[in-house]
């Protein structure tokens, strides 16, 4: 079976200048996950969609946080524009059952460095 | 914050030993799970345990779950250098069940 996907793997920007991040989950994986991992600490939640809509994006950072699940299946996560406290790795997850507490698979994330 | 917590937030130890990790969480938990994180790399579901579970194997973890305590270790037996890497526990607290993670331990696992 194929792992959660996404791209780029690094990026380095400039303060103020935006960023896209794409994930694509595992086939028949309805649950998807932003997390924003802040270097030295855990994983947080940016947001989760449940096909392509909005289950919980409380810690999103909606002035300069975007997400989207058009169709239901891949995901784009946009910063625009981006701070220094930016810089982080983005992980994106899936899972098949979340209620069940099985299924989530994480991707390798993207480290975003904002200078 | 229903963030897990993990204890200690590092941990060195020689091959062979063993290496305990805690974590303590603030809300009812359906369930609690173990990941680890290698370093620049993404997480690994290690186990999980149940709110009706106290105890659970797989290998050489060892996961036990105290609901009365908020509490939770993790137990690697006989740990190895490639055990190297953070640790995380995490629970599916919240309503949309997405897991939310500690801030992890360390552990070093020295030849």
């Amino acid at each position: 079976e194929a792992g959660v996907a996404q791209s780029p793997r690094y990026k380095i920007i400039e303060k103020r200048q935006s960023v896209a991040f794409w994930c694509n989950p595992i086939s028949g994986h309805a649950t998807l996950y932003w997390y924003q991992q802040i270097l030295g600490q855990g994983p947080k939640l940016l947001i989760q969609f449940q096909n392509n809509g909005v289950v919980d994006d409380s810690q999103l950072p909606k002035d300069r946080f975007s997400a989207e699940r058009l169709k239901g299946v891949d995901s784009t996560l946009k910063i625009q524009p981006a701070k220094l406290e930016d810089s982080a790795v983005y992980l994106c997850a899936s899972s098949l059952s979340p209620g069940q507490g099985w299924g989530y698979t994480f991707g390798s994330g993207t480290r975003l460095t904002v200078v | 914050s229903q963030q897990g917590e993990e204890d200690p937030q590092a941990l060195s130890i020689q091959e062979g030993e063993n290496a305990t990790m805690n974590c303590s969480y603030k809300t009812s938990i359906n369930n609690l799970q173990w990941y680890r994180q290698n370093s620049g790399r993404g997480l690994v579901h290690l186990i999980l345990i149940r709110s009706n579970e106290r105890e659970k194997h797989s290998g050489r973890l060892r996961v036990t779950l105290d609901t009365s305590k908020k509490s939770s270790s993790l137990l690697i037996t006989a740990s190895r250098a490639a055990d190297t890497a953070s640790y995380f526990c995490a629970n599916g607290a919240n309503s949309g069940y997405a897991l939310n993670f500690g801030k992890g331990t360390s552990l070093l696992v020295t030849p």
